[in-house]
């Protein structure tokens, strides 16, 4: 069975400094990946998905991942975070085979954006 | 503006009652999901729907009951088979399965056993 660990539960940062949350899934056919992103007592957005092609995604908000199948690594990053930033994100995967779409989530990672 | 809708907002249940959450989406999607959302668990898998008047067991799914009579409409029922309801829950939908489309979520219900 699919799984992914996000190995950071809580990452605090101080404001314009870069970011990274970790992201690592166990799969050993193709997979797809996501990240979402939740402001407190909301529903989940997506921030980018990884489907095939160039390893390197750009997302909203100025987010990118970094695909890297030898790691099994799905990597977040931002070169310099905002308040605005504070969230929690998950990371998620779909193993695209049998016809059935079950995305199996990370336990989140809750990131804290100080001034 | 298609979306997900999901009402109540917030909801409080007394032991051994029964409460429905409603799910409804306006995006033409084939597929839904129920997820339940703990501090520190991420997001579990209650039920999932493909096709209308259809539906599978998730992860997590004693205590809990869905239906599919319509394509925009998935509730969820909490029994009082279920010992520890007190969560957020989340109702997502995609447009198809094993194509990397991504869900979308509605705001989400908070309950509360009272």
């Amino acid at each position: 069975a699919q799984s992914v660990t996000q190995l950071d539960s809580q990452v605090p940062v101080f404001e314009e400094a870069p970011v990274e949350l970790r992201c690592n899934y166990s799969s050993s056919v193709s997979v797809y990946l996501f990240w979402y992103v939740q402001y407190p007592n909301q529903g989940l957005q997506l921030l980018l998905k990884y489907l095939s092609g160039s390893t390197l995604v750009k997302g909203i908000n100025g987010f990118e991942a970094e695909f890297n199948k030898s790691q099994t690594s799905f990597h977040l990053r931002k070169p310099s975070v905002h308040i605005s930033d504070t969230a929690e994100y998950f990371c998620a995967v779909i193993t695209p085979q049998g016809g059935s779409e079950k995305l199996v989530f990370g336990k989140g990672t809750k990131l804290t954006v100080n001034p | 503006d298609g979306g997900i809708t999901q009402s109540p907002k917030y909801l409080f249940r007394k032991e051994g009652q029964n409460v429905t959450l409603s799910c409804e989406q306006n995006l033409n999607h084939d597929a839904m999901y129920w997820y339940r959302q703990d501090p520190g668990q991420g997001l579990r898998l209650i039920y999932y729907s493909q096709i209308v008047n259809d539906f599978q067991k998730g992860d997590i799914a004693e205590g809990y009951s869905v239906s599919r009579e319509k394509k925009e409409s998935f509730p969820l029922t909490v029994t009082s088979a279920q010992k520890n309801p007190t969560a957020f829950y989340l109702c997502a939908s995609s447009i198809g399965t094993g194509r990397g489309y991504g869900y979308t979520f509605g705001s989400g219900t908070r309950l509360t056993v009272v």
